[in-house]
């Protein structure tokens, strides 16, 4: 099965400053690498995806990056603000991956 | 479109008892999963419904059950109670189609075992 390690697991910044975290994954035929937000009390919920065709993808200010040789990708967060305190999963997925294993989270807080 | 929803949201039941929740995803989704979701372990999977079959199953015993009905709907049992099997139940669906593996979560039911 897919193992599947997300760092750092905490992860405190002061407001305006940039935040990035990181996924490892082990199964080389994963091609899909989702970042889910889950506020507190909330559902996660998808916030930026590339594939593994891609190996940047920005949406205003976060942005993913993927080493598919590494097989590692990122979640970059730039100008961050309290908004943004939450804790981020990150979901390789494709490949034998069927399981749909998630990283163990990041808890990103955000200090104004 | 109406999102996915849980049933119920809250749930209180004691050691040896079963539970059964239930899922009803958003509308022309075709795949359920279920997660079990707990501080110290993330978000576990339990298993993969598609077309009314288990599509794959994640490393829980086998007290962790589920099916899923002709209309996508799906309900997820466990059977004698433990008080390690309190945690946030959240399904999430998807339309499973080509290039669709964006997984869309409920609000998740939360089960405390005395």
């Amino acid at each position: 099965g897919e193992n599947v390690e997300q760092h750092p697991s905490t992860l405190s910044v002061q407001e305006g400053d940039s935040a990035v975290i990181k996924c490892t994954y082990s199964d080389s035929a994963s091609n899909y690498f989702p970042w889910y937000k889950q506020e507190l009390g909330k559902r996660p919920q998808l916030i930026i995806d590339i594939r593994s065709n891609v190996g940047e993808k920005k949406d205003q200010r976060i942005a993913v990056t993927l080493n598919k040789t590494a097989k590692h990708f990122s979640l970059h967060i730039t100008e961050t603000q309290p908004e943004d305190s939450a804790v981020y999963f990150c979901a390789p997925t494709g490949g034998s991956n069927y399981k749909l294993t998630f990283g163990k989270g990041t808890l990103l807080t955000v200090n104004p | 479109k109406a999102g996915v929803t849980q049933t119920p949201r809250y749930l209180i039941k004691t050691r040896g008892q079963q539970v059964t929740l239930s899922c009803s995803p958003i509308s022309g989704h075709r795949s359920v999963s279920w997660y079990q979701q707990t501080p110290g372990q993330g978000l576990q999977f339990l298993f993969e419904y598609f077309s009314e079959t288990q599509r794959n199953k994640g490393n829980f015993p086998g007290r962790f059950s589920g099916r899923q009905f002709s209309n996508s709907r799906s309900e997820m049992n466990v059977s004698t109670l433990e008080l390690g099997d309190s945690a946030l139940y959240l399904c999430a669906s998807r339309p499973a189609g080509l290039f669709q593996e964006t997984q869309y979560f409920g609000p998740g039911t939360r089960l405390l075992v005395l």
